[in-house]
């Protein structure tokens, strides 16, 4: 069964850019969350969608959003890019019920510019 | 690949010997923490996970502990091995009927495993 797959791995944006990361869920996972890893801020939850339907959000500005399709991938859009928008950006995925285990992908590693 | 969490506590352990990495966790209403294992470079990695009416629970080599008393969480490792080698987050899911997947990180501890 193939784990969560994030696309692209890396990537290089200037400053004012915006940005487009790719996540795939485990088959048959109906929740994908997004967050954000710093080495000042460390994991910081950005958002959840289950259904195509964001659930919960974090603490961050507007220029982060997210959303998900009808086969439960999950695209995260961050416009106007700044210097501290560098980071590592995690996809987590799961079923979605109570109890379930919450898995991680690889990340996807952004530096601006 | 990159590092993350520059300035983590770091606990270093001669390989064979158990280690135990201890949380803090917040919110006195959280009903499920995990603990996972993030190597250099990729994505944290589930390890083992303990729901808020338990106060133990075993693994293969690992095992956590959950004072709810204290809000503390711990994960044992039996017979560390170098490629225990790595930074571990503990991590708690609020309680909302089950209806979030948002998890709170801790800043995490960097696991070093001496041969």
């Amino acid at each position: 069964k193939a784990g969560v797959t994030q696309t692209p791995r890396y990537l290089i944006k200037t400053r004012g850019q915006q940005v487009t990361l790719s996540c795939s869920p485990i088959s048959g996972h109906r929740s994908v969350s997004w967050y954000q890893q710093t080495p000042g801020q460390g994991l910081q939850f950005l958002f959840e969608y289950f259904s195509e339907t964001q659930r919960n959000k974090g603490n961050f500005p507007g220029r982060f959003s997210g959303r998900q399709f009808s086969n439960s991938r999950s695209e995260m859009n961050v416009s106007t890019l700044e210097l501290g928008d560098s980071a590592l950006y995690l996809c987590a995925s799961s079923t979605g019920t109570a109890g379930n285990t919450i898995y991680f992908g690889e990340g996807s590693w952004l530096t601006v510019v | 690949g990159e590092s993350v969490g520059l300035h983590l506590p770091t606990l270093s352990v001669q390989e064979g010997d158990n280690s135990i990495i201890n949380c803090a966790y917040s919110n006195s209403a959280s009903d499920y923490f995990i603990w996972y294992k993030q190597e250099s470079g990729k994505g944290p990695q589930f390890i083992i996970d303990i729901r808020s009416n338990m106060d133990k629970r075993q693994g293969q080599r690992v095992t956590v502990l959950l004072n709810k008393t204290v809000k503390h969480l711990s994960l044992q490792i039996a017979a560390t091995q170098p490629g225990d080698s790595a930074v571990y987050f503990c991590a708690e899911r609020m309680a909302r009927g089950g209806a979030t997947n948002k998890l709170i990180f801790g800043t995490g501890t960097l696991l070093a495993v001496q041969p």
